[in-house]
């Protein structure tokens, strides 16, 4: 059974600095994994998608990496904002399946 | 592009009544709508799957009784929580996906409190 972590589970920083939020997974059989921002009482925004074939996406100040033989994405966030502040969620997707299964999350504070 | 609502965003009901929970994609066909519940604090727990015009597929330990979950058509997708009680109180969303789209899109989330 899949199982996905995310560590820390809560972090709370000051402005820009540079941050680096962790999801591992126990079964390296995935068809991809993406991450999400998750605001209070919201739904979630996709941030990144990593197909299984990839190492890496960026998108502005957010970089994403996958060691799919490790069991691990980070979550790179460069030059945090108090914008920033949310709970970051990963998840990832098992093959021949349209499902996705998430972590923990990792809720996050950045302040001025 | 690639919206997906929820109606309500929040509900309040009595224990023991029903509740329908509506989830659209605004601008493409979601063959596929996946139900989601999330405890306060807690990541998202998978529900249920549906795709249109069959029988919904439900998580183990999800009693697809009391959440009743219609795919009537490429746009819609309902949840019903059925004689709910106050331990039914929770976040519920919704996500869809389009035919050859492996992306899911996700709803705003309703919140659900039983009295």
């Amino acid at each position: 059974k899949q199982e996905v972590t995310q560590i820390p589970a809560a972090l709370s920083v000051p402005e820009g600095e540079n941050l680096v939020l962790n999801c591992s997974f126990t079964d390296s059989a995935i068809y991809n994994l993406q991450w999400f921002r998750q605001d209070p009482g919201k739904g979630l925004t996709s941030l990144l998608l990593i197909q299984s074939s990839q190492r890496e996406q960026t998108s502005g100040r957010l970089n994403a990496s996958l060691d799919k033989s490790s069991g691990r994405s980070t979550l790179y966030i460069a030059a945090s904002q108090p914008g920033d502040s949310a709970t970051y969620l990963c998840a990832v997707s098992p093959p021949n399946t349209d499902k996705l299964i998430f972590g923990t999350g990792t809720r996050l504070q950045v302040f001025p | 592009g690639a919206v997906v609502s929820q109606h309500p965003s929040w509900v309040i009901c009595k224990s023991g009544t029903s509740v329908k929970i509506e989830c659209r994609s605004l601008d493409f066909q979601a063959t596929t709508m996946f139900w989601y519940r999330q405890f306060p604090k807690q990541s998202l727990m998978l529900m249920a799957t549906s795709n249109e015009g069959s029988k919904a597929t439900y998580e183990q330990g999800v009693e697809k009784d009391k959440f009743l979950i219609n795919h009537a058509s490429l746009t819609l997708s309902t949840l019903t929580v059925t004689s709910a009680h106050p331990e039914d109180s929770s976040f519920y969303i919704c996500s869809a996906m389009g035919q050859g789209n492996y992306e899911q899109y996700f709803g705003p989330g309703t919140r659900l409190t039983v009295t």
